[in-house]
């Protein structure tokens, strides 16, 4: 399967832990975007990469939040100190250059 | 004033109608408009792009875009019960590369 994928499908964590996710773009492409989908609205962008240049971040992306693509291929997303209001889908997409985007089956965290 | 808005439904049609879903956007200059289909539980795919206006047809789907109305649309021809989703619109802004997403409109089709 050449599309893109994201590890792991499911968290459950604790109130206060840190987590991580991985994100794996279509091999070709050079730009890596993670997105936040909260039940019944559409996804909220969180920041993009252009190969391992992080070029734009949303406000949504607070101090608790980091990424990285340390070489331009694959993308981890790390939320620290975790709470409640972080429970969602965690989408991340590809494309090359400006073209389409195509997303991930995503990473559906759950903060108890 | 939201950026992108969208019906949230749900819109019912029965089997083989015509089923058509609509957006409408804020910024004016936006460059970009792609309609993405979601099933429950799942990520957005995507099924349609446009970028000028008029129609664009792909097997039986058919994306229109107004940019003087700033509206967009996507009609799905001979509707089956596997169209049954969450059809999010998504808006590109010129410079940007970011999607801005509607909240999605949930089609349901009967048999």
């Amino acid at each position: 399967d050449t599309g893109v994928s994201q590890d792991p499908r499911h968290k459950i964590t604790k109130r206060g832990q840190n987590v991580t996710f991985r994100c794996d773009p279509i091999s070709e492409h050079n730009r890596l975007y993670w997105y936040r989908q909260t039940l019944g609205q559409g996804p909220e962008f969180l920041t993009y990469f252009q190969n391992e240049a992080q070029l734009e971040k949303s406000r949504l992306l607070s101090d608790r939040f980091s990424a990285e693509r340390p070489k331009g291929s694959f993308s981890t997303l790390e939320i620290q100190r975790t709470e409640q209001g972080d429970s969602a889908m965690y989408l991340c997409a590809s494309s090359l250059n400006r073209g389409e985007q195509f997303f991930g089956p995503g990473t559906r965290l759950t903060v108890l | 004033q939201k950026e992108v808005e969208q019906n949230s439904g749900p819109l019912s049609v029965p089997e083989g109608a015509i089923a058509s879903l609509n957006c409408t956007y804020s910024d004016r200059v936006s460059q970009s408009f792609f309609w993405y289909r979601q099933y429950s539980g799942k990520s957005p795919e995507l099924i349609m792009s446009i970028y000028s206006n008029g129609d664009k047809e792909d097997g039986r789907f058919t994306a229109q875009l107004n940019k003087a109305s700033q509206y967009v649309s996507l009609l799905i021809r001979d509707s089956q019960p596997s169209d049954s989703a969450t059809y999010l619109c998504a808006v590109k802004g010129e410079g940007f590369q970011k999607l801005v997403f509607g909240t999605g409109t949930r089609l349901l089709v009967s048999p």
